[in-house]
């Protein structure tokens, strides 16, 4: 079974550019998530989709940061313009569905900011 | 407001002997609580997990152990490994907005296995 595919695994871009970051996420799998690790801290989620539907962003910046999921497979996530604190890495994950314990994640784009 | 802490960053164990690591939580409201391994450039992976009706769950050389009433729970590897060197995250789900729920992580200890 594959898993969870992101890319690019790496992306640095000078501040007020823009970036975007892709998903793949495990086959079948309904429920994506966009999580932030910044160095040093656990992951924050940022956004969840359930198919094609947000189930919660209420930690997304969304002046700056959006995402879509548009058929409910693969999804995008945007930066726009970037700040020096969105240096992180951007992990993807997925479930079978919303009530399901186990997320599998993806390896995650390092983003730096300068 | 971090409602997932482990209060550890790193911890240095002999090969063949347990490592401990520790997690505490301020939410009652969470339900479930995970343990996810991750090692360098690739994503977290889910090791095991407990549910709050339970105070231990184990599994092989993995054993979680949970104590509601001081809202604290640990991860017992028994024998540790070098294999088991990565940094371990504590991550406990709350049920929100109707079924959805959502993972809140700790900070991370890193584990060290010595030989």
């Amino acid at each position: 079974e594959a898993g969870v595919a992101q890319s690019p695994r790496y992306k640095i871009i000078e501040k007020r550019q823009s970036v975007a970051f892709w998903c793949n996420p495990i086959s079948g799998h309904a429920t994506l998530y966009w999580y932030q690790q910044i160095l040093g801290q656990g992951p924050k989620l940022l956004i969840q989709f359930q198919n094609n539907g947000v189930v919660d962003d209420s930690q997304l910046p969304k002046d700056r940061f959006s995402a879509e999921r548009l058929k409910g497979v693969d999804s995008t996530l945007k930066i726009q313009p970037a700040k020096l604190e969105d240096s992180a890495v951007y992990l993807c994950a997925s479930s079978l569905t919303s009530g399901r314990l186990e997320q599998y994640f993806g390896p995650g784009t390092r983003l730096t900011v300068t | 407001d971090q409602q997932v802490k482990q209060n550890s960053p790193s911890l240095s164990v002999q090969e063949g002997r347990i490592s401990i690591l520790n997690c505490d939580y301020t939410n009652s409201m969470f339900d479930y609580f995970l343990w996810y391994k991750k090692y360098p450039a690739e994503g977290p992976t889910f090791l095991i997990s407990i549910s709050s009706i339970k105070d231990k769950n184990e599994d092989g050389r993995f054993t979680v152990f949970l104590n509601k009433s001081a809202k604290h729970l640990s991860l017992h590897i028994v024998p540790s490994q070098p294999g088991d060197s990565a940094v371990y995250f504590c991550a406990a789900l709350g049920r929100h907005t109707g079924t959805a729920s959502k993972l809140t992580f700790g900070t991370g200890t890193r584990l060290q296995v010595t030989l």
